[in-house]
């Protein structure tokens, strides 16, 4: 079963610009969890999705938004983006998202901002 | 508060010695624990799960978990440079949905 896959890689912006990174969850897997990795505050949680309503989000400002499709893929959406930004942005996908389910990690999107 | 805290490291093990990584987290009602392993560069794979107080053995892996103390550890026997990675606790939120990481500790296992 092909596993989590995140496009693009990796992106380069500039200050004040937006951004949008997608996420491919794993085939049947209906819960996509996004999170920040940064060298100085680690993982951080950003939102949730499960059938295409956000059940949870981080507490990060408005700027980042997400959504989910019937099909399960994801999209987030960075506005405004703003040097902090830079990270590390994974991906995870489970089955429902229940407590005691594993959740699988893309390879990422690094983005760098300017 | 830091909900889940972990030591920094580096620890530095030689090999075939046994790793002791240790995690402490502050939510009470929290049920599921994670050891993920993050090598440099790549994105978090899971290691092992933890939902009881006691030990959970996999391999050369053991997970502990002890709920009164609000205490998670894996061990890593007969470590291997492979191993060398950095180790990331994670613990279900009370608010569902999402789980919250430690920073990771860094572990690095010496030929």
């Amino acid at each position: 079963k092909a596993g989590v896959t995140q496009t693009p890689r990796y992106l380069i912006k500039t200050r004040g610009q937006q951004v949008t990174l997608s996420c491919s969850p794993i085939s049947g897997h209906r819960s996509v969890s996004w999170y920040q990795q940064t060298p100085g505050q680690g993982l951080q949680f950003l939102f949730e999705y499960f059938s295409e309503t956000q059940r949870n989000k981080g507490n990060f400002p408005g700027r980042f938004s997400g959504r989910q499709f019937s099909n399960s893929r994801s999209e987030m959406n960075v506005s405004t983006l703003e040097l902090g930004d830079s990270a590390l942005y994974l991906c995870a996908s489970s089955l429902l998202g229940a407590d005691q389910e594993t959740q699988y990690f893309g390879p990422g999107t690094r983005l760098l901002v300017l | 508060q830091k909900e889940v805290e972990q030591n920094s490291g580096p620890l530095s093990v030689p090999e075939g010695a046994i790793a002791s990584l240790n995690c402490t987290y502050s939510d009470r009602v929290s049920q599921s624990f994670f050891w993920y392993r993050q090598y440099s560069g790549k994105s978090p794979e899971l290691i092992m799960s933890i939902y009881s107080n006691g030990d959970k053995e996999d391999g050369r892996f053991t997970a502990q978990l002890n709920k009164a103390s609000q205490y998670v550890s894996l061990l890593i026997r007969d470590s291997q440079p492979s191993d060398s990675a950095t180790y990331l606790c994670a613990v279900n939120s009370n608010s569902g949905y999402a789980l919250n990481f430690g920073k990771g500790t860094s572990l690095l296992v010496t030929p």
